[in-house]
């Protein structure tokens, strides 16, 4: 059974502060996504990661992805109040030429604390 | 251009009844998927249609159908509900086609459905 373990699944930091959200996935897959979900609202694309050593930044977020040891990180540079959110790692499966079949982690609650 | 358009985006049903939900993806974007939300088991995949056809199909019982339109639209129904069923239910549209390319969903804002 396909597995996509995020963690830690909730995570309180101080603004100013680093941190590394880990997503594991268990099947051999070379593309990977962050989303982001604010409370009561839908998810937003963040991060599309299609190849081994593959990185994206975006502001105090950058995504990696290592497809050797499927593992993607999701690393918070100097956190602020405004990335208070639920963050989400998800793999792309592909069967038989069908798209739209990605597998979510939990996800990983963030709040960010002054 | 505008997003993926879900409705309705609140309804509150009882034990039984079934439920009709209705998706309009983004202008062009021929995929169309959809996913149930709930606190524990998070983001579930449905089933995902591409002109006309289901492609694949998550592990649900048979009470969740879906259908998609001409033009795209989407359509998913839930039969004889059960008090589990209450979840945030969010469809996603894409370019989709098989490709090696990116499948980046863009999702709509979601219908909440309450059972009682």
């Amino acid at each position: 059974e396909l597995k996509v373990e995020q963690n830690p699944l909730f995570l309180s930091m101080q603004e100013g502060k680093n941190y590394t959200i880990y997503c594991n996935y268990s099947t051999t897959s070379d593309r990977l996504y962050w989303y982001r979900q604010d409370p009561g609202k839908s998810l937003e694309s963040l991060f599309v990661l299609l190849s081994n050593g593959a990185v994206k930044q975006e502001g105090r977020l950058m995504a990696s992805l290592d497809t050797k040891a499927r593992l993607s990180t999701l690393h918070i540079t100097a956190a602020v109040h405004d990335l208070s959110a639920t963050y989400f790692c998800a793999v792309d499966i592909i069967e038989g030429g069908s798209q739209g079949n990605l597998i979510f982690g939990k996800g990983t609650k963030l709040s960010v604390k002054p | 251009k505008a997003g993926v358009t879900q409705t309705p985006r609140y309804l509150i049903k009882t034990r039984g009844q079934q439920v009709t939900l209705s998706c309009s993806p983004i202008s062009g974007h021929r995929s169309v998927s959809w996913y149930q939300q709930t606190p524990g088991q998070g983001l579930q995949f449905l089933f995902e249609y591409f002109s006309e056809t289901q492609r694949n199909k998550g592990n649900f019982p048979g009470r969740f159908s879906g259908r998609q339109f001409s033009n795209s639209r989407s359509e998913m129904n839930v039969s004889t509900l059960e008090l589990g069923d209450s979840a945030l239910y969010l469809c996603a549209s894409s370019l989709a086609g098989y490709s090696t390319g990116a499948n980046v969903l863009t999702f709509g804002a979601g219908s909440r459905l309450t059972v009682l």
